[in-house]
């Protein structure tokens, strides 16, 4: 079955330290992977996404994420975190020809000041 | 704006009382699915629409109907709630396959 997992329910940085949220994935086939993020009452807003091409992506907001082939793992970094950056992310892989996305649970980062 | 819009944001409703949570895009995306949020599940899919009078089941269907009359709009109707669709529910749109996804602002519903 493909599935994807966030093995942490919460991440704690001190704000200006770096920030990662951990993502591995289990698909048949190449995976198209994706990040979103979920600020406080608002709706999932597009990070990031690895179809192909260089195993480290460049997004929104100063994000980034390091696809791992060897380790089925996407996970996303930021250099040096904000208290901005304190909301609910989500790691996602296509799990079929169509287009649909398989969630993770949710990694709730809180960067402190 | 480009944006997807739900309504209503907010919903108390009883056991039985049929509702529909609309949703509009005008973004011209010929996708367009819904998802409900509960905690430490993630988001789950429950119904898909690639295109106009196109529709298919997500990973949680039971409980709910859509319908894609038109390209724009794809609300989701729930004949007879009940309370384990108490949930937070969300509209998305994206113009193709692979593409990102573009999510309204979310409709929380509780079901009495």
């Amino acid at each position: 079955a493909q599935s994807v997992a966030q093995p942490e329910d919460q991440v704690n940085v001190a704000e200006g330290n770096p920030l990662t949220v951990k993502c591995t994935y289990s698909v048949s086939g190449n995976p198209y992977l994706f990040w979103y993020v979920q600020y406080p009452n608002r709706g999932l807003q597009f990070l990031l996404k690895y179809i192909t091409g260089d195993n480290l992506v460049k997004g929104s907001y100063g994000f980034e994420a390091e696809f791992n082939k060897s380790q089925t793992s996407f996970h996303l970094k930021k250099p040096s975190a904000l208290v901005s950056d304190s909301a609910l992310y989500f790691c996602a892989v296509r799990v079929d020809s169509w287009g649909k996305l398989q969630f993770g649970a949710g990694t709730q980062v809180v960067v402190t000041p | 704006e480009a944006q997807v819009t739900q309504n209503p944001r907010y919903l108390i409703t009883v056991t039985g009382k049929k509702l529909t949570v609309t949703c509009s895009q005008n973004m011209n995306h010929e996708y367009m699915s819904w998802y409900r949020q509960d905690p430490g599940l993630g988001l789950r899919q429950i119904y898909y629409s690639m295109n106009v009078e196109v529709t298919d089941k997500g990973d949680v269907p039971e409980g709910y109907k859509v319908s894609r009359k038109e390209k724009r709009n794809f609300p989701l109707i729930l004949e007879s709630p009940s309370p384990n669709q108490t949930s937070l529910y969300f509209c998305a749109s994206s113009p193709r396959r692979d593409g990102e996804l573009f999510f309204g602002e979310g409709s929380r519903l509780t079901v009495l």
